[in-house]
């Protein structure tokens, strides 16, 4: 089955600095990687998606880049603020077109320090 | 839009006791989704309903847990009897097809504690 892997487990970084994760998935099948935040005691919430016909999507200081051939994509926020403090999780999608199912990576927990 | 609502939010039982929670997806998603989210760990999904069929429940350990969605709404998540490592948050989601990917809604999640 799918396999996402995410990394670093833990990230702490200055305010205004940029954060990067990464992930890599197994399937060369998956079309679909969301990236959802969430927050402590709260539910993920969706901050940017990417499809597999597109290389990179931004929105705002939040970015998403993808590398079909190495089968690995990465989020990148950039002006870090203490409110981005949360865990991102990673996901790709597994499974034929209509039935999909997500397989999310074990998380990365974000510290922006003021 | 309404969001997809879950109850109970926090459940303590106790091993061997029964729990059942219930997800109502936003109105129109006909995919619904339970996970299951272990403290520190990403979200493992247990089973998919499009409408009220399965479409995969292969991580559905079917000796304690069942899940039904009788008529392509509501769904409820049973497990009997709890382990303790059934402690976990219970997260249902629903989905809209949108530009050939299933895009995800979470709900708030109901909080399991098995002591």
């Amino acid at each position: 089955g799918e396999n996402v892997e995410q990394h670093p487990s833990t990230l702490s970084v200055q305010e205004g600095d940029s954060a990067v994760i990464k992930c890599t998935y197994s399937d060369s099948a998956s079309n679909y990687f969301p990236w959802y935040k969430q927050e402590l005691g709260k539910r993920p919430q969706l901050i940017i998606d990417i499809r597999s016909n597109v290389g990179e999507k931004k929105d705002q200081r939040i970015a998403v880049t993808l590398n079909k051939t190495a089968k690995h994509f990465s989020l990148h926020i950039t002006e870090t603020q203490p409110e981005d403090s949360a865990v991102y999780f990673c996901a790709a999608s597994l499974g034929n077109t209509g039935f999909q199912k997500l397989v999310f990576g074990t998380g990365t927990r974000l510290l922006v320090s003021p | 839009e309404a969001g997809v609502a879950q109850s109970p939010r926090y459940k303590i039982i106790e091993k061997r006791q029964s729990v059942a929670f219930w997800c109502n997806p936003i109105s129109g998603h006909a995919t619904l989704y339970w996970y299951q989210q272990i403290l520190g760990q990403g979200p493992k999904l247990l089973i998919q309903f499009q409408n009220n069929g399965v479409v995969d429940d292969s991580q559905l350990p079917k000796d304690r847990f069942s899940a039904e969605r009788l008529k392509g709404v509501d769904s409820t998540l049973k497990i009997q009897p709890a382990k303790l490592e059934d402690s976990a948050v219970y997260l249902c989601a629903s989905s809209l097809r949108v530009s050939g990917a299933n895009v995800l809604t979470f709900g708030a999640g109901s909080r399991l504690t098995v002591l």
